[in-house]
């Protein structure tokens, strides 16, 4: 079965400053993977996907992510952190184009001005 | 993208009593997915909904208490049955776009649910 770990509960950045967001994943064969942001009281936000390609994929924003196949990585990235950039984020794997997301336990962000 | 519309986007209900959630999507879908979220917890996948045929649930999860239905491939609902406190969480529904297998899962807002 395929899992996601965001080995961070809470990630403290001061604004300005690049920010990354950690997520390790476990899945069989090749993995779809996604980045989504929850901001309070709002839905899921997609940000970013690798299906395929380029191990680098820019997304919404200005995030990006970098996706490490020997070590089954899938890292957020931002290179300027801005305040309105604090939410929650979700790492999300699935093994196939036609299954369901599953999704780390999230990451919260906090940039302080 | 996907838009889709989820109500109620909260609501707080007496134990014991259900609570049916709709999720509309602007285009037609092979399939939903309806996940719960506890409160600062991660999003648990509760069942999948697939038009004309019955939902498959993830484990600890039943027919029973979540009864989903999905008459068309724009619409499904969930409902919450025989509620209890326990059952206070953000239920969210989502899809996959049937003409492309590759796309990202849109969700729809949430709905905020409180059981006192």
């Amino acid at each position: 079965a395929q899992s996601v770990a965001q080995p961070e509960d809470q990630v403290n950045v001061a604004e300005g400053n690049p920010l990354t967001v950690k997520c390790t994943y476990s899945v069989s064969g090749n993995p779809y993977l996604f980045w989504y942001v929850q901001y309070p009281n709002r839905g899921l936000q997609f940000l970013l996907k690798y299906i395929t390609g380029d191990n680098l994929v820019k997304g919404s924003y200005g995030f990006e992510a970098e996706f490490n196949k020997s070590q089954t990585s899938f890292h957020l990235k931002k290179p300027s952190a801005l305040v309105s950039d604090s939410a929650l984020y979700f790492c999300a794997v699935t093994p196939s184009g036609n299954t369901p997301l599953v999704f780390g336990k999230g990451t919260r962000l906090s940039v302080i001005a | 993208s996907a838009v889709i519309s989820q109500k109620p986007s909260r609501d707080i209900c007496q134990r014991g009593t259900s609570l049916t959630i709709q999720c509309q999507v602007d285009s037609q879908v092979t399939m939903m997915f309806w996940y719960r979220q506890q409160p600062g917890q991660s999003l648990t996948l509760i069942a999948t909904a697939n038009q004309g045929s019955e939902a498959t649930y993830e484990s600890g999860f039943v027919i029973d208490k979540f009864p989903i239905s999905r008459p068309n491939l724009t619409f499904s609902t969930l409902t919450v049955s025989n509620m209890s406190p326990e059952d206070s969480s953000i239920y969210l529904c989502s899809n996959r776009r049937s003409s492309n297998m590759n796309t990202e899962a849109f969700f729809g807002q949430g709905t905020r649910l409180t059981v006192v």
